[in-house]
């Protein structure tokens, strides 16, 4: 059974970087497309990227600005970087892969608050 | 971009039967969806996929009380012999140019 899991700090300070990581356990991560994705009460489910094993990525545009994902294929783990990060990026933070269409696997989520 | 819509919130009744609708936007009918569950506190979980002629695969363990059913625009999600852990926020979600789109989510009440 494919299993994710998010890790990371929970609060960070307004301006500085947010980083997470997640760990794919029970298979393996190539040949999947993993995508990060964030939940508020305000805005719902919210995409925020995604990238192959290969490392060819694609981002939401109105935060590709701020946003860089990576993989590490030897790990299987990829990882989030969201910089200049304001309150507004308080949210519960996921990881996923998609097959085909679906998000098939979710990770469980990390609550990372954005507060001085 | 395709627009998936669905209403905020729906009940029913311990060991009842519930239908939850995903509605895509003009244009996009033909597009496969995929539903989720949200118990409270936790992550999604992916029940199944869905796609315009009503055929549907499930997910891992997924028990026989979900399926899925199609017309037109409209992605349904049927719940039967419901129970208390049913009781979660369901959403719908598809693939449209090359991103990912969610709808609002319904949250479920077992009464």
């Amino acid at each position: 059974q494919v299993q994710l899991r998010e890790s990371g700090p929970g609060l960070v300070r307004p301006s500085e970087t947010l980083s997470l990581t997640c760990t794919v356990s029970g298979g393996s991560i190539s040949g999947y497309c993993w995508n990060w994705i964030r939940q508020t009460p305000g805005k719902g489910l919210e995409w925020i990227g995604y990238i192959y094993d290969s490392g060819s990525t694609y981002y939401n545009r109105s935060l590709e600005s701020r946003v860089t994902i990576s993989v590490d294929t030897s790990k299987n783990q990829f990882s989030l970087k969201l910089n200049s990060v304001t309150a507004a990026d308080t949210a519960l933070y996921f990881c996923a892969r998609v097959k085909d269409i679906e998000f098939d696997y979710w990770g469980q989520g990390i609550l990372v608050t954005v507060s001085s | 971009q395709v627009v998936v819509t669905q209403s905020p919130t729906a009940s029913a009744s311990l060991g009842a039967s519930v239908n939850l609708t995903c509605t895509l936007s003009s244009g996009h009918s033909k597009y496969a969806i995929a539903w989720h569950q949200q118990q409270p506190e936790k992550g999604p979980r992916y029940l199944l996929r869905l796609n315009r002629d009503g055929s549907h695969i499930k997910g891992d363990g997924i028990p026989d009380r979900f399926s899925g059913s199609s017309s037109g625009a409209e992605r349904y999600l049927t719940i039967s012999r419901l129970q208390s852990e049913d009781e979660a926020d369901y959403y719908c979600q598809t693939w449209g140019t090359g991103i990912p789109a969610f709808g609002g989510g319904t949250k479920l009440t077992v009464l």
